[in-house]
């Protein structure tokens, strides 16, 4: 069983500029969830996507975008960056429905906003 | 809307001794509950789970924890620590048809000492 993968690892971008996180889930998952978690505090649920659409997001801006594939992998996309953005992101993957609600996470990706 | 308090943000503890990580929800709906460990630049791992059936459940490393609904609380013990355990423990809970957002609480800190 292959667990849950994220790409990069670390990533150093200046203000104003676009990233691309990636993510691969647990095989035999069908759900990603991405979540920011900022230096000393606990994970934020930036959103979910199931089916390829976004199932539910939580209080981020516009600017914070995704995409889900045929294959259940996903992309995390933001734009115009801004130094608040540094933070520690985290992909989870789960199976939607039938009580499957555990989300499995990956290793994260490490964004450093200069 | 749901929430998630950890009461200790540090717990030092020596080797061998008994540790409670405390939690606390609220929630206006019916939950799941998760607690998650974070080592040093590194993802979550999962630790345990609530999801129904006995309020009791276990990790395979010999932590457990208890689901008391009346008191909203889902404390994590375990009888002897060993310094292995040292990590961040994040508290998180996820209400029945809430688009997949786990809330974790602010993580607390434990620190076995020899």
């Amino acid at each position: 069983e292959t667990g849950v993968t994220q790409s990069p690892t670390h990533l150093i971008k200046t203000r104003g500029q676009q990233v691309t996180l990636r993510c691969s889930s647990q095989s035999g998952h069908n759900t990603v969830s991405w979540y920011q978690q900022a230096l000393g505090q606990g994970p934020q649920f930036i959103f979910q996507y199931y089916r390829e659409e976004e199932n539910g997001r939580g209080n981020f801006p516009p600017r914070f975008s995704g995409l889900q594939f045929p294959n259940y992998s996903s992309e995390l996309n933001v734009n115009a960056l801004e130094l608040d953005d540094s933070a520690l992101y985290l992909c989870a993957s789960s199976l939607f429905g039938g009580g499957q609600e555990t989300q499995y996470f990956g290793p994260g990706t490490r964004l450093l906003v200069l | 809307a749901q929430s998630v308090t950890q009461l200790d943000s540090q717990v030092p503890v020596f080797e061998e001794a008994p540790v409670e990580l405390r939690c606390n929800y609220s929630s206006s709906v019916s939950v799941y509950l998760f607690w998650y460990v974070q080592y040093p630049n590194q993802g979550l791992q999962l630790l345990l789970k609530y999801l129904s059936g006995s309020t009791l459940v276990e990790s395979i490393n010999g932590f457990e924890a208890e689901f008391n609904k009346s008191q909203t609380s889902f404390h994590l013990r375990k009888p002897s620590v060993h310094i292995s355990d040292t990590a961040e423990y994040f508290c998180a809970v996820l209400g029945y048809n809430q688009g997949g957002k786990l809330i974790f609480g602010q993580g607390t800190e434990l620190s076995v000492k020899p």
